[in-house]
């Protein structure tokens, strides 16, 4: 069975620093997929950033980059220079290549940005 | 990124009474779209997977007769909370699922808050 393991509850952040968000997967299958999703208080889920297992570069977006090791099972989210607006909640998820699917989500991650 | 909307945003209702929730892809045809619940300061739990023709997939512990799900066509899919109960208050979000190679990507709407007094 799929796990996703953010560890970091909260996060309380410095406008305009860089932040790590933290996720771990367990997995038997050898083809996966891996998301990033924001959920401000509005309560929408907002993708960010798609890594798939098979793939050779590191994901990047924008301000959103994915650091994939993929021998640690990690798939840390990394957003450079922080804005107010990046304060969300931050959800690491996990597909199955095969069968319907269906996402997997951490528990999350609450991102603070200080001004 | 696609666009998928969701109404409505926020319900209240009485119990006993019965709920539709729309999902809507908007710029793209959805052959496959997912009903998740969330608890607050919890993560998503996916209920269902519904798929366009066919009968939905449940997850396990989800009633299929007090969640109906209907996907009539390639951008819409409904969810009915039947005989609602103070219980089924939660935020309901849906997803639809964009085929892009490998990627697949799930889309998500803005959720609706279902309050049942």
């Amino acid at each position: 069975a799929q796990k996703i393991t953010q560890t970091q509850p909260g996060m309380f952040v410095q406008e305009k620093e860089a932040v790590t968000l933290d996720c771990t997967y367990d997995t038997s299958d050898p083809s996966y997929g891996l998301f990033w999703y924001k959920q401000p208080s509005s309560g929408e889920m907002i993708f960010l950033i798609y890594q798939g297992s098979y793939d050779q570069q590191n994901a990047t977006e924008g301000r959103y980059s994915l650091n994939f090791q993929k021998a640690r099972k990690s798939a840390n989210l990394v957003i450079s220079a922080s804005q107010l607006g990046d304060s969300a909640m931050y959800f690491c998820a996990m597909r199955e290549v095969f069968g319907n699917e269906k996402l997997t989500f951490g528990t999350g991650t609450r991102l603070t940005i200080i001004p | 990124g696609a666009v998928v909307s969701q109404h409505p945003s926020r319900v209240i209702c009485k119990s006993g009474t019965s709920v539709k929730i729309e999902c809507r892809s908007l710029d793209f045809q959805a052959t496959t779209m997912f009903w998740y619940r969330q608890f607050p300061k919890k993560s998503l739990m996916l209920m269902a997977t519904s798929n366009e023709g066919s009968k939905a997939t449940y997850e396990q512990g989800v009633e299929k007769d007090k969640f109906l799900i209907n996907h009539a066509s390639l951008t819409l899919s409904t969810l009915t909370v039947t005989s609602a109960h103070p219980e089924d208050s939660s935020f309901y979000i849906c997803s639809a699922r964009r085929t892009s190679g490998a990627k697949n990507i799930q889309y998500f709407g803005a959720g609706t808050r279902l309050s049942v007094l």
